[in-house]
């Protein structure tokens, strides 16, 4: 198993579906994120969940919606998207501390997304 | 706001040659700094991080990174560049927050390798 998995690889959705995608940690992290990865822009971070609390909402559309049942596993809920929507999705873990920086951050292979 | 900048968008070396990779930051202190390498089709793998201390860093695959505080450069260096370094490489700037660390990061460069 690798460190941060990510299911499915690849995703094709129309604009009316309901998907979700899958992260799984296996490095006993603490805190997990999601970043969107498009065509022409840098990597951007989308949500921050540490100790299975979102701490971070980077102003990201309500069409999104992450999930984080547990230390180990997040998700994010898709409906209703948008065609520019379509990008890689990256998740990432790392481990933290009490106001120090402790490990850099782990990334999964990402799940391309196709808005069709 | 902290950013990063990537001058070079893409960079042809041909095998056995030297590389470099520009990196610039705007950030209110000193920063943790990062080079990411991203395969095709692939997630981000770290080839190395600054954090404090000897501001030469050693990473993975060979790869080595200067931080100049005076320049606001963290690039990334390798003397002998091999067809498997050919991907896309992106420096980030750590936020440090005790509730989850902000990457942000610049654009990033895509080494394509002559043989």
């Amino acid at each position: 198993e690798t460190g941060v998995t990510q299911t499915p690889r690849h995703l094709v959705m129309g604009m009316t579906n309901k998907k979700s995608l899958k992260c799984e940690q296996h490095l006993g992290h603490n805190a997990m994120y999601w970043y969107k990865q498009s065509a022409k822009k840098p990597l951007e971070l989308m949500f921050v969940y540490n100790f299975k609390e979102q701490t971070e909402n980077n102003s990201v559309p309500s069409r999104f919606s992450p999930e984080c049942p547990n230390s180990s596993h997040l998700f994010l809920h898709l409906h209703t998207l948008q065609p520019e929507d379509s990008a890689l999705y990256l998740c990432a873990s790392s481990q933290q501390g009490q106001g120090e920086w402790n490990t850099e951050a782990f990334f999964g292979q990402g799940t391309r997304l196709t808005v069709v | 706001a902290q950013s990063v900048t990537q001058p070079d968008i893409h960079i042809t070396v041909s095998e056995g040659a030297s590389l470099e990779l520009r990196c610039n930051y705007s950030y209110g202190a000193t920063p943790y700094l990062f080079w990411y390498v991203q395969s095709p089709g692939q997630g981000l793998q770290l080839l190395l991080k600054y954090f404090s201390g000897d501001t030469l860093v050693q990473g993975i695959k060979g790869f080595e990174a200067e931080f100049k505080r005076s320049q606001s450069s963290f690039n990334l260096r390798k003397p002998s560049v091999h067809w498997s370094d050919a991907a896309e490489y992106f420096c980030a700037v750590a936020f440090i927050k005790a509730a989850g660390n902000k990457l942000t990061f610049g654009g990033g460069t895509r080494v394509l390798v002559k043989p």
